[in-house]
Formats: structure tokens, sequence, C-alpha cells
């Protein structure tokens, strides 16, 4: 069974960094993209950054660009996202998501519970 | 970049009855060489994570019940709920991946029991 567990959310002032981890189970990691996805409260899926299976391509949204880096370990079946100079705007439930196994243009198949991020000083 | 715009934002069908969700796409997410539009549909309950429902604007996914089915072409598509049940309350989200980055989402729709 495809399992997908994020953590790593919490409660970060303006400014300052968060990593999040997505821990992947039940399918071979390194045959998918990967994705991050965010909701802010009450609000509608925003795409964040995706990542390539082998981590050679790296995508992001405008708002997160600079700012946010995806990365992954394909030994430790993980995905990741470093959250920098972090703002009120970021507050969001944050969800990883499995892509195609072989283009980027797929549909996101299985996601996560997702992790709370907030950014509130 | 493309824009998807749903419509309704908000929908109430009577349990037992169809309802129905429109998607519009800016530009055309049709693969012309595979003959395939690149257009998934979602399902998200309230506290939980998104579920994909449709993808290739028709094809139901892994488990997804046969009340739930997709049609369009082009930039208009639609999810059709051919008889409501109580578990279908959700939002509703279509979603292409025709142009990515960035993939694009609609707003969503809110569907409720009338």
């Amino acid at each position: 069974e495809e399992q997908l567990v994020e953590s790593g959310g919490g409660l970060v002032q303006p400014g300052g960094s968060l990593r999040l981890s997505c821990a992947v189970s039940g399918f071979t990691f390194s045959s998918y993209w990967m994705i991050w996805v965010r909701q802010a409260p009450g609000k509608g899926l925003e795409w964040v950054a995706n990542i390539q299976q082998d981590g050679s391509n790296k995508y992001y949204a405008g708002s997160v660009k600079g700012r946010f880096t995806i990365s992954r370990d394909n030994a430790k079946n993980s995905l990741y996202l470093q959250m920098n100079s972090l703002r009120a705007e970021d507050t969001a439930v944050y969800y990883c998501a499995r892509g195609g196994s072989g283009g980027s243009q797929r549909p996101f198949d299985y996601w996560g519970q997702g992790t709370q991020v907030t950014v509130s000083s | 970049d493309i824009v998807m715009t749903q419509s309704p934002d908000s929908l109430a069908v009577s349990l037992g009855e169809r309802a129905t969700i429109n998607c519009k796409s800016s530009q055309s997410i049709l693969f012309i060489a595979n003959n395939k539009h690149y257009l998934a549909w979602y399902q998200q309950k309230p506290g939980q994570p998104p579920k994909l429902l449709l993808y290739w604007a028709s094809t139901r996914g892994s488990g997804v019940p046969d009340r739930f089915s997709g049609s369009g072409s082009g930039t208009d598509f639609t999810l059709t709920i051919s008889s409501l049940q109580a578990e279908d309350v959700a939002v509703y989200y279509c979603q292409q991946y025709y142009t990515t980055p960035p993939y694009t989402f609609g707003q969503g729709t809110r569907l409720e029991i009338k």
C-alpha cells in the first residue's frame, strides 16, 4: 500500500526556516516525480514544487522561487522541502504527492495527510 | 500559465440526484499526438487530503465508484455524479497537467446536500 507521511511542520516566526520531510513506502520511490502542494486556510490547492526521479530537474512556483528548495534522497525513500525566509502568506497545510513514473505531465495519484506550517510572530 | 476556472463555486443537490461541476481552461489542454486531455479531478473531504478521482478527463482513479464520470473536450470539461450519496459531500478541484510547470488547479467547487 502506497503511503506518504509528512513531518516537520510547526510554528515559525516571519523570516525563519523550516524543513519538511515526506517518508514514502509501498512503491519504488526512485521511479516517480514527487511534488509538494500547499493549501492555505480555507483556500484552494497550490502547486509548490516538483522534482524529477533522480533529482536532476526541479521546478518551483513563482511565489516560492529563491526561498524554497525541494530535494530527495532515494536511498532513504524521502522527499524534503527546505523553506527559508518564511512569510505569513506561506501559512498552509503542506502535502507531498506522487507524480508520474515517466514524464512530469501526470496527475498526482497519492497524497500524504499533510503537515501544518504557521508563520506568525 | 493556464488558468482553470470552475463553476459554480458551490452547489447543493438532493440525495440521489445528479450533480454537475464545470471546469474551463484558458487554453486547450489536448495533446494532439495522443488525443488525450491533460485534465484531472480531485475530491477533498473535510480534514482529508485530496483524492484523485479522474484523469485524462474521463478515466476513473483506483477504487472510484462508477457514479463519477468526466467528459469534455478542448477547454471545457464536466464532472458528473450520477446519483449523489451522502459521502460525496466534498470540495472538488480540476487540475491541468498539460503545461508543467506550473500545474494549476481550479478554485474548487463545494458540494453539499440539499
